[in-house]
């Protein structure tokens, strides 16, 4: 069963344009989103994180969105670059231990 | 210099053979997990240990596992490999083990079963 879903599998854009990857959850008790990236050949790291109390947060060009209702969030990346390509991961938790991880989006940002 | 160290970089074993994969975590933290990652399937949870103590498991085989001598040590025995245990293997920590906590994750195993 899968609690996260993340959507397109793969994604590519041009420079200087926003890239929109796209995560869903079905556990309504879920109420901490982190997004991880991963370059290749490393371990994945975190890049940003939201709480369900909050619909917005903002990092420099990245702003997760997120719709508690619809139990949706997006990761917004503005002004793309080269060096954004990379695999994101979606997560969430809720009230235990367990961070649920998504399968990830594959972004490719082409010069 | 590096905080979570992963040992060998690389493993090429026989099926049928047993590994071990080494992992320590000098971040001073008091949870540690292990992670797949294949073409299969992107990141998949395996075992996740806090205080040394196991709290949870998403691993169907037995084949796998986890072994904790020291606190920021937590090593993973695979036996009886498989070709299809061939993936990457990371091995990540946190500061308690709640699902909050920021996992920061090591460099990789990259293991090939021939």
């Amino acid at each position: 069963q899968q609690q996260v879903r993340q959507s397109p599998q793969s994604l590519t854009v041009w420079e200087g344009e926003t890239a929109i990857l796209n995560c869903s959850y079905e556990d309504s008790t879920f109420n901490y989103f982190p997004w991880y990236q991963q370059f290749p050949g490393e371990g994945p790291a975190l890049l940003i994180s939201i709480r369900s109390v909050s619909d917005k947060k903002e990092d420099g060009r990245f702003t997760i969105f997120f719709n508690k209702r619809e139990k949706k969030l997006s990761l917004h990346i503005t002004d793309s670059q080269p060096g954004d390509s990379a695999t994101y991961f979606c997560a969430a938790s809720g009230s235990n231990y367990q961070l649920i991880w998504g399968s990830g989006t594959k972004l490719i940002i082409k010069p | 210099d590096p905080k979570i160290i992963q040992k060998p970089k690389y493993l090429v074993a026989v099926t049928g053979s047993e590994k071990i994969l080494i992992c320590e975590q000098y971040l001073g933290h008091n949870a540690m997990y292990w992670y797949r990652q294949s073409a299969k399937k992107p990141l998949e949870f395996m075992f996740s240990y806090s205080y040394q103590k196991l709290m949870d498991n998403q691993t169907a085989s037995s084949r796998f596992q986890p072994q904790s001598s020291k606190k920021n040590h937590l090593d993973l025995q695979i036996t009886a490999l498989k070709p299809d245990d061939s993936a990457t293997y990371f091995c990540a920590s946190s500061q308690e083990g709640w699902g909050e906590d920021t996992q920061y994750f090591g460099p990789g195993t990259r293991l090939l079963v021939l």
